[in-house]
């Protein structure tokens, strides 16, 4: 069965420090990999996109994802987290399929001063 | 970036209504695009897949008679839920793709929240 699990359904870090929120998938085909961030009225922002090539993304706002395959994971980063990092995050994949994505359950971030 | 808009943000209807939500791409023309059901504190759920001219594809569990979506145009697609119930009550979510290929990006708009008394 195809899924995506974020196992971490709460996260809070200090402002500084850095990041990890895990994603793991299940898939079977090729992997395209997203992800996404929604804050609260705000419509979900693409952070960054894996298809193939460079395993370590770069994406927008300093974060970064690593795709491992053995691991069937795709866990994103950030360095050192901003107040305004905390939003929900949703990993997701797709593939062959028309487009259509398949998200993960989200992990909250809040962001302590 | 490529914009999508939804029209309204949110709305109250009595039990019984329909109600229509627009999702536009404001920027870009979008052969195919996807509603979305969100409940609180929880991910989104892949309702249908609307392509421009043609019928919509639902996924499993979707009542289609209860979830109406027509893709018009290039730049819009309405989902309406007819004779809506309390149970309907939720955030609905739409994107769009910027292409057919498999590497297009999809862009979300920013939802409409419903709740129906």
């Amino acid at each position: 069965a195809q899924s995506v699990t974020q196992p971490d359904i709460h996260i809070t870090v200090s402002e500084g420090a850095s990041l990890e929120l895990r994603c793991n998938y299940s898939y079977g085909a090729t992997p395209y990999l997203f992800w996404y961030v929604q804050s609260p009225g705000q419509g979900l922002q693409l952070l960054l996109k894996y298809f193939s090539g460079d395993t370590l993304v770069q994406g927008i706002k300093g974060f970064e994802a690593e795709f491992k395959r053995s691991q069937s994971s795709f866990n994103l980063r950030k360095p050192s987290v901003h107040w305004s990092d905390a939003a929900e995050y949703f990993c997701a994949v797709g593939g062959n399929q028309g487009g259509k994505l398949i998200f993960g359950q989200g992990t909250e971030l809040s962001v302590k001063p | 970036g490529a914009v999508v808009s939804q029209h309204p943000s949110w709305v109250i209807c009595k039990s019984g209504t329909s109600v229509k939500i627009e999702c536009r791409s404001l920027d870009f023309q979008a052969t195919t695009m996807f509603w979305y059901r969100q409940f609180p504190k929880q991910s989104l759920m892949l309702m249908a897949t609307s392509n421009e001219g043609s019928k919509a594809t639902y996924e499993q569990g979707v009542e289609k008679d209860k979830f109406l979506i027509n893709h018009a145009s290039l730049t819009l697609s309405t989902l309406t839920v007819t004779s809506a119930h309390p149970e309907d009550s939720s955030f609905y979510i739409c994107s769009a793709r910027t292409g057919q290929g498999v590497t297009d990006t999809q862009y979300f708009g920013p939802g409409t929240r419903l709740t129906v008394l």
